[in-house]
């Protein structure tokens, strides 16, 4: 079993609409969580960072944590066909850590 | 020259080149990685330097030679590389403070090896 679970895609949905990007995760000792954007022919950017679980909210994303099931989630609301990108998540067990696990990415399109 | 950049973009080379990847961030952080990106494929770690050290390991290859000058600086040098190879290599960069170290990737590297 892979520590980190993503479907890659690919999700395509039409601009306006409402985008749910979830993770499934193994290893429960895991306490920070990131979203990662990846534009085409670009390296990955943070999008969004939290530690433990519950919300967070930064504009049009927010990023909700799950630790009970083990379950983590990006929602883009009124998304834009800038948003079109590969989102990847990320995670660690302990504060300052440089050993990321990802999962595979998902390929979001956002359709004008 | 911003953030972290990386050259060449494109690489194609033969199982029996000897080539290297070259990275450089402009940050002023004190931690750079090399990570290996394959399609369909989680992002997999290859090497962590810290301060110039190597910290990390994860077990790649010793047809990947990793160099690392100084804090600024980090290559992969390549030899006899196999068709699964092939992949996006990515350079990243952080600064180690403790707490949450955010990771600066460059765009990448994309190799072909035929």
């Amino acid at each position: 079993q892979k520590e980190v679970e993503q479907d890659p895609g690919p999700l395509s949905v039409p601009e306006g609409a409402i985008v749910s990007l979830n993770c499934t995760y193994s290893n429960s000792a895991f306490q920070y969580f990131m979203w990662y954007r990846q534009y085409s022919r670009k390296g990955p950017e943070l999008l969004m960072y939290t530690y433990s679980s519950g919300n967070k909210e930064d504009g049009r994303f927010t990023a909700q944590v799950d630790k009970s099931s083990k379950y983590i989630s990006l929602f883009i609301r009124d998304s834009q066909p800038s948003d079109s990108a590969t989102y990847l998540c990320a995670m660690s067990g302990y504060q300052g850590a440089q050993k990321l696990v990802f999962g595979q990415g998902t390929r979001l399109t956002i359709n004008p | 020259e911003t953030g972290v950049t990386q050259t060449p973009r494109h690489l194609v080379m033969g199982m029996t080149n000897k080539k290297s990847l070259k990275c450089e961030q402009h940050l002023g952080h004190n931690a750079m990685y090399w990570y290996k990106q394959s399609a369909k494929k989680p992002l997999e770690l290859m090497f962590v330097y810290n301060f110039k050290e190597q910290t990390e390991n994860n077990s790649v290859p010793s047809r990947f030679s990793p160099e690392c000058p100084n804090s600024s600086h980090l290559f992969l040098h390549l030899h006899t590389l196999q068709p699964e190879d092939s992949a996006l290599y990515l350079c990243a960069s952080s600064q180690d403070r403790g707490a949450y170290n955010e990771q600066f990737f460059g765009p990448g590297t994309r190799l072909t090896v035929l």
